[in-house]
């Protein structure tokens, strides 16, 4: 079964720091990209952030860049997303998607894990 | 940035109605065009990619159609499942845009 699975949201404070991981079952994971989409409480899809199956494009969000970092392991099938110097308004539902061609771009989401920044 | 303008952001409708969804692109993004569905508590569901191609398992009252900057959903006639938040996204430039959603409401 096509799967990914979010992990690592959870509750930290104004300021703090945590990282989400993803995890791909089911497909060749190093042919596709993959993208972080969060979900804040009540409110629309908001696309975060991109990288290439190598890794060698990555793209953000101006609302997260240069706090938030994508990576992958394609060798452990794995997406991460270190975000830092976190705020209020970075607290959202946190899902993962993959993007290969246009006939399968955003076909498969995660979950989603929970983030919630607050003091 | 491509700004993605979907109307309407709320409708109400009865099961079998015809209903129609729309999304205008600030400029031009081809067919690079996805339509989904999400429901409380749940990660979104793909509904139609490249603008007009219907995915696996979807129901055929299911349709899209546009091209360029203007894209429609249409749903045939309602079923009592269909009532939930659309989403149309643009994936043809960074960074990648959402439509603001339509809420589907039962009348």
């Amino acid at each position: 079964e096509v799967q990914l699975v979010e992990s690592g949201g959870g509750l930290v404070k104004p300021g703090g720091s945590l990282r989400l991981s993803c995890a791909a079952s089911g497909f060749t994971f190093s042919s596709y990209s993959m993208n972080w989409v969060r979900q804040a409480p009540g409110k629309g899809l908001e696309w975060v952030s991109s990288i290439s199956s190598s890794s060698s494009y990555i793209y953000y969000a101006d609302s997260v860049k240069g706090r938030f970092t994508i990576s992958r392991d394609n060798a452990k099938n794995s997406l991460y997303l270190q975000m830092n110097s976190l705020r209020a308004e970075d607290t959202a539902v946190y899902y993962c998607a993959r993007v290969g061609t246009i006939r399968n771009a955003f076909d498969i989401w995660g979950q989603g894990t929970m983030v919630t920044v607050s003091s | 940035d491509i700004q993605m303008t979907q109307s309407p952001s709320a409708m109400s409708a009865s099961v079998g109605d015809r209903v129609t969804i729309t999304c205008r692109a600030s400029q031009g993004i081809s067919n690079y065009l996805a339509w989904f569905q999400q429901k409380p508590g749940k990660a979104p569901k793909r509904l139609i990619y490249a603008a007009s191609s219907l995915q696996s398992g979807v129901p055929s009252r299911f349709s899209g159609s546009g091209s360029g900057t203007e894209f429609t959903l249409t749903i045939s006639s309602l079923q009592p499942e269909d009532f939930a938040t659309y989403y149309c996204l643009q994936h043809n430039s960074y960074p990648y845009t959402f439509g603001q959603g339509t809420k589907l409401e039962i009348k």
